[in-house]
């Protein structure tokens, strides 16, 4: 199971930071990626980390996005900097199998971007 | 230029069947695919992965009544007996330059 979590609102111009913990398996076995849908849109991909730290990120969220594991956790974690009304939106973290082809999600944490 | 696109909606009555497409583009023609489906207000539920070979492998606990299929560089997901929980969204979703890939996805009504 995935579980996202992290603040509702966020002000703009600061830093979203989200959390997604893992249970029923080890996070030590696949990539996990941040997914986001904003409201009247589709569904984007943000990037992916494995749990040795290696990363890679959506050209469009490259300069903003991190993403970072703490395997003894089993918890991924996702920070968005210098957020606007744009970032608002519905955030989901999914595992990555080898094939590349998402195949579990969490069911989503909603972010706000608002003074 | 996007690695796979979607038509936009589709509708289909109650008990009938539907199929719903996902074109890939040029230089990613042989790619395998997912399609997930998002529910009003859930998170998206992973469906089955569908090869280039025609071949498709279901999520657990996903019904009989979904199947998948290929043809060039079209997948495709086949809903049968349509239920009126199956009015969602529809997305696939691959990989391309290393990089994960939506499509825009389907709004599919039940008739």
């Amino acid at each position: 199971q995935l579980q996202e979590s992290g603040p509702r609102r966020v002000k703009p111009s600061e830093t979203l930071s989200l959390t997604c913990t893992v249970s029923g398996g080890s996070i030590s076995d696949d990539y996990w990626s941040w997914i986001r849908k904003p409201p009247g849109k589709g569904l984007e991909w943000i990037g992916y980390i494995f749990y040795s730290g290696s990363t890679r990120y959506s050209p469009s969220f490259e300069s903003r996005a991190s993403i970072s594991v703490d395997p003894s956790k089993n918890q991924v974690f996702l920070r968005l900097t210098s957020v606007t009304a744009a970032d608002t939106g519905v955030y989901y973290c999914a595992r990555v199998p080898t094939s590349r082809l998402f195949d579990k999600w969490g069911q989503g944490t909603l972010v706000i971007v608002s003074s | 230029q996007p690695v796979v696109t979607q038509s936009p909606s589709a509708s289909a009555s109650l008990g009938a069947s539907v199929k719903l497409t996902c074109t890939l583009t040029s230089g990613h023609s042989n790619n395998a695919i997912a399609w997930h489906q998002q529910q009003p207000e859930k998170g998206p539920r992973y469906l089955m992965t569908v090869h280039p070979d025609g071949s498709h492998n279901k999520g657990d606990g996903i019904p009989d009544r979904f199947s998948g299929s290929s043809s060039g560089a079209d997948r495709y997901l086949t809903i049968s007996s349509l239920q009126s929980e199956d009015e969602a969204d529809y997305y696939c979703q691959t990989w391309g330059a290393g990089m994960g890939v939506f499509g825009g996805g389907t709004s599919l009504t039940v008739l």
